[in-house]
């Protein structure tokens, strides 16, 4: 199993560029979620998915939009790039509610 | 929205020397899951504590959660250069939060000099 994977590694873009974020597991895990990372802030919830068609809103959503069409794929689009973006984006899934999630390696995004 | 303080942020520690970190909410957890993240890597799960009062032990790691459920800690005996990275806590509330709402604490950075 490939596990979490996440495309691309690094993205530079320019304000006001829109962009997706790809996530994929292989461990047909109902739950899926996508952080982002800035220093000092820990791990802060973007959106997330209960399963394929069902998604919600966590404490950062503002400026993201995602899908799941299906259990395998849940990318995270950026609408119009802006500074305040540039972080590092983590994936996670996970197979069952309060169990452990899995992590992708990250996408870590610059937006000048 | 729930908040989960985690102390310290930073943490120097000569190898061998012992190390802690402290996850504090103001609200009862349903359970709390401890993450270590190496440089340039990403969260790898460690362990989650469900019941009040729960230690779990891994090798040279200890694992507590309080017994009203609202802190929890992990101890870290005789430190080697490779327990460098964050540590974080996440915990879920147990006041019917749905999946996906684990918070996250900021996460200690653990150094550990030769």
């Amino acid at each position: 199993n490939a596990g979490v994977t996440q495309t691309p590694k690094f993205q530079v873009l320019k304000t006001g560029q829109s962009m997706t974020l790809q996530c994929a597991q292989d461990m047909n895990h109902e739950y899926m979620s996508w952080y982002r990372q800035d220093p000092g802030m820990g791990l802060r919830l973007i959106h997330y998915s209960v399963g394929a068609g069902i998604t919600d809103q966590g404490e950062v959503p503002n400026g993201y939009n995602v899908s799941r069409s299906t259990t395998e794929d849940f990318p995270l689009r950026l609408l119009s790039a802006a500074p305040s973006q540039t972080s590092v984006y983590f994936c996670a899934s996970s197979g069952q509610r309060y169990n452990e999630q899995f992590f992708g390696p990250g996408t870590r995004l610059t937006v000048l | 929205g729930q908040q989960v303080m985690q102390i310290p942020q930073y943490q120097h520690v000569q190898e061998g020397e012992d190390f802690t970190t402290y996850c504090n909410s103001s609200t009862t957890l349903s359970n709390i899951q401890w993450y270590k993240q190496r440089p340039g890597g990403h969260p790898v799960f460690l362990i989650q504590l469900v019941k009040s009062g729960e230690v779990k032990k891994q090798k040279r790691l200890t694992f507590q959660f309080g017994e009203a459920k609202k802190n929890s800690s992990l101890h870290i005996t005789a430190t080697q250069t490779t327990d460098v990275g964050t540590y974080f806590c996440a915990a879920m509330s147990a006041g019917g939060t749905s999946y996906g709402k684990l918070t996250f604490g900021q996460g200690t950075i653990l150094t550990v000099h030769p």
